[in-house]
């Protein structure tokens, strides 16, 4: 079975300020999701790595995959309090049958004015 | 309304009666979820369906109960609820273009008295 582990679970941090969250995954895969959560809210897709070395970016936000390392980070630039949310990672696998996704503990962030 | 809905939103009811919880998506995407969100413990998978009458068991299904007679809904049956039941529920759906990528409905709330 499938591990994903997120840290850290929880990140306090200044505004202007930079940091990195972490997914760990104990299975070989090569797609790796990353999604936000607003407080009280659904989950919204915020990036899809399909390959190793994938990066993506949006804004303050960017993914990368290390399909070896098996590891994403999602580093955070310059946080404005608009990113305070609970990011989690998603990782596909082959469990036998169908591709199954296994999600994070999540990482909820808070972002200080 | 397009996209993925769950209804309803909100519910409370009473130990040992039964409960279902509405999905419905209008991409026409194959795979379908249901996930329960509670403190402590992440999203949990509930129940899964690659298609029209194919559904199978995820991380947590007892005392669940799926179908999926269409491919736009996917209900899911609380036959006896319990207070353990009491939870945020997630619905989302894939379509496979080469990943794994969820899109969540809104969530319905539901408390077991």
């Amino acid at each position: 079975e499938l591990k994903v582990e997120q840290n850290p679970l929880f990140l306090s941090m200044q505004e202007g300020k930079n940091y990195t969250i972490y997914c760990n995954y104990s299975t070989t895969s090569d797609r790796l999701y990353w999604y936000r959560q607003d407080p009280g809210k659904s989950l919204e897709s915020l990036f899809v790595l399909l390959s190793n070395g994938a990066v993506k970016q949006e804004g303050r936000l960017m993914a990368s995959l290390d399909t070896k390392a098996r590891l994403s980070t999602l580093h955070i630039t310059a946080a404005v309090h608009d990113l305070s949310a609970t990011y989690f990672c998603a990782v596909d696998w082959d469990s036998g049958g169908y591709q199954k996704v296994t999600f994070g503990t999540g990482t909820k962030l808070q972002v200080i004015p | 309304d397009a996209g993925i809905t769950q209804s309803p939103r909100y519910k409370i009811t009473e130990t040992g009666r039964q409960v279902t919880l509405m999905c419905h998506q209008t991409w026409s995407h194959s795979y379908m979820f249901w996930y329960r969100q509670d403190l402590g413990h992440g999203l949990r998978l509930i129940y899964y369906s690659a298609a029209a009458d194919i559904t199978d068991k995820g991380e947590v299904p007892d005392g669940y109960v799926v179908s999926r007679s269409k491919t736009e809904n996917f209900p899911l049956t609380l036959e006896s609820a319990t207070r353990s039941q009491t939870s945020v529920y997630f619905c989302a759906s894939s379509g496979w273009s080469g990943s794994n990528e969820q899109f969540f409905g809104p969530g319905t709330r539901l408390t077991v008295l």
